[in-house]
C-alpha cells in the first residue's frame, strides 16, 4: 500500500490544454515536494509546500497543498511538450525519510 | 557546482552475483540517501546516510547495505543478486539530514540482472 497515492497514472494530452495531477494520503505531512523527472536523469525539485492551504506558482504550474496537509495538486495551464515527464510528489514527515508517489507519466503530444 | 555524480550509469549481472554503486554527493552537502526507482513500485527508500552514520534504512532484505565515506561520497553494496533487483538506483544528496532540505538527485544506476 502505497502512503501517498498520485492520480492518474498516466495522461496523455495536447499542447495546449490543461491538466491536474492529485497526490493524495490519509496521513498529515509537515511539508510536500513536487519533483519532475525526465527519461535519463533523476528526478529535480519542482516546489516544496509548508502550510495547510498553500498556493505557489512556477510560471504555469500551479501547487497547492490541502487545508489539512494531507493532498497536494499540480495544476499545469497550456501544456507544453516541454512539459512531457514523470510527476513525483514526496511527502515529509518530521525528521523521517521522504515518501514518494508512484508518479504521474505525463506526455503531451504537439 | 558539480552535481551529484553516480558510477556506474548501467551494469548487467547475473542472478548471485553481488554489485557495488557509487555515489559522490554535491560539494558541501553531508546527508545521503539511497532509492530504488521501478515501474511497479516507483521511488522505494533504500537508507540515508549522514556524516558517516545510517540514519534512516527502508524496508528491504539485509542484501543491500551501503556506507559513507570520509569525505561524504557514499557506496551501495547489493549483494546475491535476484532478477527482482533489476531498477533504477538514485542517489540523493542534501545539505542537511533528514526531510527538511531538498534533494538533488544523480542520473542513476541501471542495473540488469539476467
Amino acid at each position: 500500500t502505497q502512503l501517498l497515492e498520485q492520480s492518474p497514472q498516466f495522461l496523455s494530452i495536447q499542447e495546449g490544454e490543461n491538466l491536474t495531477v492529485y497526490c493524495n494520503s490519509s496521513s498529515v505531512f509537515s511539508s510536500l515536494q513536487w519533483y519532475r523527472q525526465e527519461p535519463g536523469e533523476g528526478p529535480v525539485l519542482l516546489v516544496t509546500v509548508v502550510t495547510g492551504g498553500e498556493v505557489k506558482k512556477l510560471k504555469r504550474l500551479t501547487f497547492q497543498f490541502g487545508d489539512a496537509r494531507k493532498d497536494s495538486s499540480l495544476h499545469i495551464t497550456a501544456a507544453q511538450p516541454g512539459d512531457t515527464g514523470l510527476y513525483l510528489c514526496a511527502g515529509a514527515q518530521g525528521a523521517q525519510k521522504l515518501v514518494f508517489g508512484q508518479g504521474t507519466r505525463l506526455t503531451i503530444n504537439p | 557546482k558539480a552535481g551529484v555524480t553516480q558510477t556506474p550509469r548501467y551494469l548487467i549481472k547475473t542472478r548471485g552475483q553481488q554489485v557495488t554503486l557509487s555515489c559522490s554527493p554535491i560539494s558541501g552537502h553531508r546527508s545521503v540517501s539511497w532509492y530504488q526507482q521501478t515501474p511497479g513500485q516507483g521511488l522505494q527508500f533504500l537508507f540515508e546516510y549522514f556524516s558517516e552514520t545510517q540514519r534512516n534504512k527502508g524496508n528491504f532484505p539485509g542484501r543491500f547495505s551501503g556506507r559513507q565515506f570520509s569525505n561524504s561520497r557514499s557506496e551501495m553494496n547489493v549483494s546475491t543478486l535476484e532478477l527482482g533487483d533489476s531498477a533504477l538506483y538514485l542517489c540523493a544528496s542534501s545539505r542537511l539530514a533528514g526531510e527538511s532540505g531538498e534533494l538533488f538527485f544523480g542520473e542513476g544506476s541501471r542495473l540488469t540482472v539476467l
